[in-house]
């Protein structure tokens, strides 16, 4: 079964850092996703990606995120600046329409 | 803002027993929900779906009830087993063309052997 690959599966980084949050979606989906998810919270939606493009982004995705497709194969998600309340858990997600596939997920620790 | 919200953050059922797992929603404009299942370290794993247009849909051991008038949505296990324990949480899309999904609070359940 075809599955959305994340690497690295948790990563630890000092306030201030850039971090890329790495994802490989499912080859024949046109969506693609990012959700974060605070521990003991709910999953929330970040952004979405289609066709080469940003076609929707919460409050939470502010200029210090991007998001990038560079090669068709992956696609990633880019913290400029981090912070300790960046902490958490971010699932990558791709679809074709309502079909989801979301990764395992990168830990990420802001210390 | 409308969001989706669960009435019970823990359930615990005996194995064998059915387990009802209960959201509730708030945008009327909602029309496609979803439940999904997340086990510790992983990411959500689709159950089971539902349009607006429907009350119930069925799946193995699983079954999805929709009451558009009280804005509420349920998940209905059958025959619960160990390996059901898990985090559960609904999920809807209110329209738009990205297919994003607003999460739920979630259900942590617990199968006890």
């Amino acid at each position: 079964e075809p599955e959305v690959t994340q690497t690295p599966s948790h990563q630890v980084t000092q306030m201030g850092q850039e971090v890329i949050l790495r994802c490989v979606p499912i080859s024949n989906h046109l969506y693609f996703y990012w959700y974060r998810q605070i521990l003991g919270q709910k999953v929330e939606f970040l952004v979405s990606f289609y066709n080469n493009e940003i076609s929707e982004k919460s409050e939470i995705f502010d200029d210090q995120f991007s998001v990038e497709r560079p090669d068709g194969s992956n696609f990633t998600l880019k913290i400029r600046s981090t912070k300790l309340e960046d902490s958490a858990m971010y699932f990558c997600a791709s679809s074709s329409g309502w079909t989801y596939t979301f990764g395992s997920g990168t830990r990420l620790t802001v210390v | 803002g409308e969001s989706v919200g669960l009435h019970l953050p823990t359930l615990s059922v005996q194995e064998g027993d059915n387990s009802i797992i209960n959201c509730a929603y708030s945008n009327s404009a909602s029309d496609y929900f979803i439940w999904y299942k997340q086990e510790s370290g992983k990411g959500p794993q689709f159950i089971i779906d539902i349009r607006s247009n429907m009350d119930k849909r069925q799946g193995q051991r699983v079954t999805v009830l929709l009451n558009k008038t009280v804005k509420h949505l349920s998940l209905q296990i059958a025959a619960t087993q160990p390996g059901d324990s898990a985090v559960y949480f609904c999920a809807e899309n209110y329209g738009g063309s990205n297919y994003k999904l607003t999460f739920g609070k979630g259900t942590l359940l617990t199968v006890n052997p």
